[in-house]
């Protein structure tokens, strides 16, 4: 079965820290994504990934940047964290093919007090 | 652009009862179409897919048919059960824009006893 790991379940960051959330998939997919979920907004693309150091932007990167250093990690980073990032984030991942399905980790819910 | 409209919630059923959730798409060309389960506190799940006109996903008692004519993939099973309480996600991929999944909104099921 494919695997998509995220480090943390549940944070409490204070505004204005920088946060990592990490994300790792051991399926040796080619792409992965950060969402976030919101009540009544469903899923927002923030980032994603084709690639190796390889990153583009989705429909709300303002705040965020991401790292993928190597295939299988791809890092959501909040250089400054505020309160308006309070949600839960969801890492996810497909193969290069087409039509695929996209499988996603558990999620980390993230708390900016 | 491409866009995935589904009906919104909550909706609350008996246990046994037939449920519906509409889903209703909006994409060029012959994308694949996907129906994922979020269970509380948990990332999302393939729940059942369709790749390409006429085709019916099912999993678990639940079915969708791709209908291209209608631009729909509702999401029906025939008796729920309380276990199926959950939010459900309808979602679509478009093969020309890299992979990229266009999610709606979810909602929300109650079953209740």
């Amino acid at each position: 079965d494919v695997k998509v790991t995220q480090s943390s379940r549940y944070l409490v960051k204070r505004t204005g820290e920088k946060v990592f959330l990490e994300c790792v998939q051991d399926m040796d997919h080619e792409n992965m994504f950060w969402y976030r979920q919101d009540p009544g907004l469903g899923l927002r693309l923030i980032y994603f990934s084709y690639d190796v150091k390889m990153k583009e932007k989705g429909d709300i990167p303002e705040g965020y940047s991401v790292s993928r250093e190597k295939k299988e990690r791809f890092s959501l980073i909040l250089e400054s964290a505020s309160t308006n990032q309070t949600s839960m984030y969801l890492c996810a991942s497909t193969p290069g093919a087409e039509g695929n399905t996209i499988y996603f980790g558990e999620g980390s819910w993230l708390t900016v007090v | 652009g491409d866009s995935v409209t589904q009906m919104e919630g909550p909706v609350t059923l008996s246990e046994e009862a037939f449920l519906t959730i509409n889903c209703t798409y909006t994409a060029t060309g012959y994308p694949s179409l996907f129906w994922y389960v979020q269970y509380p506190g948990e990332g999302l799940q393939l729940l059942l897919k369709a790749t390409k006109a006429d085709d019916k996903g099912s999993n678990k008692g639940f079915e969708a048919t791709y209908r291209k004519e209608t631009t729909s993939f509702h999401l029906e099973k025939g008796s729920v059960q309380v276990s199926d309480s959950a939010v459900y996600f309808c979602a679509l991929i478009q093969r020309n824009t890299g992979n990229q999944f266009y999610f709606g909104t979810g909602t929300s099921l109650t079953v209740i006893p």
